[in-house]
């Protein structure tokens, strides 16, 4: 079955530190792979999206993404975060496919910032 | 381009009753796929819609249904609500031959 974990339930860090969460998947095959952000009451919004080539990714607000199929992993990394960066933040998985538009979720990551 | 709108934004219905949920997408996309936002169950997909016809099904029961219209905005109605049927319920568009999808503010429906 078609899965997405993302390990961290709640992470905690620093105005200015660096930023690193994690997603594994488990799919048939290599799956487009996304990451997405939601601020409270919000929707979704596409911060950066993995289909093939370079594996390492650059998204929007200073975010990047590293796909390592070795370990089916697609983490999300920022250097240095700010205080807005707080949300949660969901990768998403789905196949190569032509029309078959299905996203597969994880079950997301909140991250606060400390002052 | 204006975003995926939805309405309402908010909606609180009894046990039993029905609901429909409305979604605009993206001026030119023609893909629309709803999700059900849950605490307890997370992100998961019910249905998408291309060109008028449901071309992708989640595993959710047959009182979920929906509809697309020639102009690529879709409806998704409930019926004989649930408890259990309490979400944010969330439409993202997408464009032909593009996976991205784009995602609305959502419709959080409560059901007493």
């Amino acid at each position: 079955a078609q899965s997405v974990t993302q390990p961290d339930i709640h992470i905690t860090v620093s105005e200015g530190a660096s930023l690193e969460l994690r997603c594994n998947y488990s799919y048939g095959a290599t799956p487009y792979l996304f990451w997405y952000v939601q601020s409270p009451g919000q929707g979704l919004q596409l911060l950066l999206k993995y289909f093939s080539g370079d594996t390492l990714v650059q998204g929007i607000k200073g975010f990047e993404a590293e796909f390592k199929r070795s370990q089916s992993s697609f983490n999300l990394r920022k250097p240095s975060v700010h205080w807005s960066d707080a949300a949660e933040y969901f990768c998403a998985v789905g196949p190569k496919i032509q029309g078959a538009q299905k996203l597969v979720f994880g079950q997301g990551t909140r991250l606060t910032i400390n002052p | 381009k204006a975003g995926v709108t939805q309405t309402p934004r908010y909606l609180i219905k009894t046990r039993g009753q029905q609901v429909t949920l409305s979604c605009s997408p993206i001026s030119g996309h023609r893909s629309v796929s709803w999700y059900q936002q849950t605490p307890g169950q997370g992100l998961q997909f019910l249905f998408e819609y291309f060109s008028e016809t449901q071309r992708n099904k989640g595993n959710f029961p047959g009182r979920f249904s929906g509809r697309q219209f020639s102009n690529s905005r879709s409806e998704m109605n409930v019926s004989t609500l649930e408890l259990g049927d309490s979400a944010l319920y969330l439409c993202a568009s997408a464009s032909d031959g593009y996976y991205e999808q784009y995602f609305g503010p959502g419709t959080r429906l409560t059901v007493t």
